[in-house]
């Protein structure tokens, strides 16, 4: 079974400040994803990373920046975090850019 | 617009009562997946399904790429199947798109 944490689960942050949210994965896998889901809605894609010290722009990046620094890790960083940005935040990978993605438990984040 | 349109947006069964949930996409696509989030709220992929029918015990999949649809059939359903069911279709670009869901509470 396909791996996939996050860290931290949940956070509070206050508007302005800077947040760092980690999604490690071992599953050998070259794609990452970060997804942001505002409640009674699906997931939308933020950034992702098909190879280490490489990050694309997903759907919806404004706001946001990604790191990935090795394979098995995936960063995405909000330098000045602002209200609209409270949601829960999905990372994922994948083998290849068609296959399965496979979910981490996501992080709650409130900005106050 | 919407690319992704789930139907029902939710649906209350009695235990046992079968299910037809349903995902329409506005744009041609490789292929979709089904996800099911529980209340908790991690996501569970339940088919990657490029086209075709796929059944997993009560689950079965059925996908016509040609008509940008694909439909997940739950079969006796049971009290531990409520929860939100995703839909999402995947470019040859290799991003997902999502569906807003189906919520699905099943009552004993």
């Amino acid at each position: 079974e396909a791996a996939v944490t996050q860290s931290p689960r949940s956070k509070v942050a206050v508007t302005g400040g800077k947040v760092t949210l980690s999604c490690h994965q071992t599953n050998n896998h070259d794609y990452m994803y970060w997804y942001r889901q505002d409640t009674g809605h699906g997931l939308r894609l933020i950034h992702y990373s098909y190879v280490a010290d490489s990050t694309e722009k997903g759907d919806i990046p404004d706001g946001y920046k990604a790191s990935r620094p090795s394979q098995e890790n995936f960063s995405l960083i909000l330098e000045l975090a602002s209200l609209s940005q409270t949601a829960v935040y999905f990372c994922a990978s994948s083998a290849g850019g068609e296959d399965t993605q496979y979910f981490g438990p996501g992080t709650r984040l409130l900005v106050l | 617009g919407q690319q992704v349109q789930q139907s029902p947006a939710s649906l209350v069964l009695q235990e046992g009562e079968n299910a037809e949930l349903q995902c329409n996409f506005s744009t041609s696509l490789n292929s979709m997946q089904w996800f099911y989030q529980r209340p908790g709220g991690s996501l569970v992929s339940l088919f990657y399904n490029p086209s075709g029918t796929k059944q997993s015990g009560r689950l079965t999949s059925t996908t016509v790429i040609k008509e940008r649809r694909s439909s997940l059939h739950i079969s006796s359903s049971q009290t531990t199947d409520s929860g939100t069911y995703l839909c999402a279709y995947n470019t040859n670009t290799g991003k997902l798109t999502f569906g807003d869901g189906t919520v699905l509470t099943v009552k004993p």
